[in-house]
């Protein structure tokens, strides 16, 4: 597709449940990135990949969080043992090479923890 | 690791104000500039971006920004303003060689045009 869709729109969890996120990037776009921006600013890069492998993961919490890009299916990105602390809006965003090329984004999850 | 500020957390104008939002940023090598714009409730939108070449850059709805490599400095400007830019502003680096690829953002500035 021409734009970067990001489902669902918005997710609800109990603490302590398992929260998963999917993102499908722009046609023909090689890299997908993740951010996650709490309070309505301070975007934190979480993870990127190019195709299906882990590009950078210098962002991702180790305990709790993993992603994976498979061929034929949406990226996702997965938080086991949510903590009141992950409620933040989860960007992804595609481009098409790694630096000389902007990252589009996606409208977003706003994953709420209660 | 690069980083990026932008000291202008929340303005108000009124309509038809000219606008300058700065930003700043902090690397030691060459660097790709971008703004983008957060309208309410809605995803980052790319508003414009330097690569090489001519430091000022034009983006979409009218607005533009200038690259000062000696003050590490891309303000975005725009010489009249509506109603409608009322957004959240973000300022964006990305090292342009080597290995790293994801973006650094600004805080953001919240832009309120008045009527």
């Amino acid at each position: 597709g021409e734009e970067v869709a990001q489902t669902p729109k918005h997710l609800v969890r109990g603490e302590g449940q398992k929260a998963k996120l999917y993102c499908a990037p722009i046609k023909g776009h090689s890299y997908v990135f993740w951010y996650q921006q709490v309070l309505k600013n301070e975007f934190k890069f979480l993870i990127s990949f190019q195709n299906e492998n882990v590009f950078d993961e210098t962002g991702m919490p180790k305990e709790r969080f993993s992603a994976k890009c498979l061929p034929n299916s949406p990226c996702s990105l997965e938080i086991q043992a949510t903590k009141l602390e992950d409620s933040a809006v989860y960007f992804c965003a595609s481009s098409q090479r790694q630096t000389n090329q902007p990252q589009h984004f996606g409208d977003g999850t706003r994953l709420s923890i209660l | 690791a690069q980083s990026v500020s932008q000291h202008n957390h929340h303005v108000i104008l009124s309509e038809a104000a000219s606008l300058e939002l700065g930003c700043n940023y902090s690397y030691g090598g060459t660097v790709n500039l971008f703004w983008y714009v957060q309208y309410p409730g809605q995803h980052l939108q790319l508003l414009l971006k330097y690569f090489s070449g001519d430091p000022l850059v034009k983006g979409i709805k009218g607005f533009e920004a200038e690259f000062i490599k000696s003050k590490f400095s891309f303000n975005l400007r725009k010489p009249s303003v509506q109603w409608s830019d009322t957004a959240e502003y973000f300022c964006a680096v990305i090292p342009s060689t080597g290995t790293a690829s994801k973006l650094t953002f600004g805080t953001g500035t919240r832009l309120q045009v008045t009527l």
